[in-house]
């Protein structure tokens, strides 16, 4: 079955702090990764994606990822965590003719993320 | 505009009610999606439009709910005869496609909540 798992429900970092928010995928083909990031009453922001050649992806607000086919996994890393980065990430899947159906994602159930002064 | 729009941004109702919530596509955009986001879930896919093709009803949990998209823009979502575990978030996105890796733009969504 095709799904997405973010085994992290909440974490809490210090500003300044690295970060990494975990991503596992289960999917039979190659998949395309998307991560997304919702502010509390927003909708969702596009941080990255990954479609395919370098593994390492940068996105927006200083934010990267790296697929590791072997592991099924695509995780979602910052150096150095701004309080502006407290808010909800989600990991999603799709692929080459769309996700689970042919055009919709498949979402994680999201990890929020608090940051400490 | 600009980016997808939603209305209304909250509704409150009481159980057995019918509403609709309205989504405004990014203008192009020739898809259109429906999702759900309850409390402590991830989002629930509901149903997508491409095109003139008929939808993909395949995400809808129930009879009750139903979408249509006029004139390949905007589109309506009703839920019939509201229950509790109706209340959520129903966010819409659209994009230039289907085709993979096409990238889905979100609205603010509607915060549904049913008494």
């Amino acid at each position: 079955a095709q799904s997405v798992t973010q085994p992290d429900i909440h974490i809490t970092v210090s500003e300044g702090a690295s970060l990494e928010l975990r991503c596992n995928y289960s999917y039979g083909a190659t998949p395309y990764l998307f991560w997304y990031v919702q502010s509390p009453g927003q909708g969702l922001q596009l941080l990255l994606k990954y479609f395919s050649g370098d593994t390492l992806v940068q996105g927006i607000k200083g934010f990267e990822a790296e697929f590791k086919r072997s592991q099924s996994s695509f995780n979602l890393r910052k150096p150095s965590v701004h309080w502006s980065d407290a808010a909800e990430y989600f990991c999603a899947v799709g692929g080459p003719s769309g996700g689970g159906s042919q055009g919709n994602l498949i979402f994680g159930k999201g990890t929020k993320l608090s940051v400490k002064p | 505009g600009a980016g997808v729009s939603q209305s209304p941004s909250n509704k409150v109702t009481e159980k057995g009610k019918d509403v609709e919530l309205r989504c405004d596509p990014i203008s192009g955009h020739t898809a259109l999606y429906w999702y759900r986001q309850s409390l402590g879930q991830g989002l629930e896919f509901l149903i997508y439009f491409q095109g003139n093709s008929a939808p993909d009803k395949s995400g809808l949990p129930s009879d009750r709910f139903s979408a249509e998209r006029t004139g390949g823009s905007v589109s309506t979502l009703t839920i019939q005869r509201t229950q509790q575990e109706d209340s959520a978030v129903y966010l819409c996105a659209s994009s230039l496609g289907i085709a993979g890796g096409l990238v889905q733009f979100f609205g603010p969504g509607t915060r549904l909540t049913v008494l």
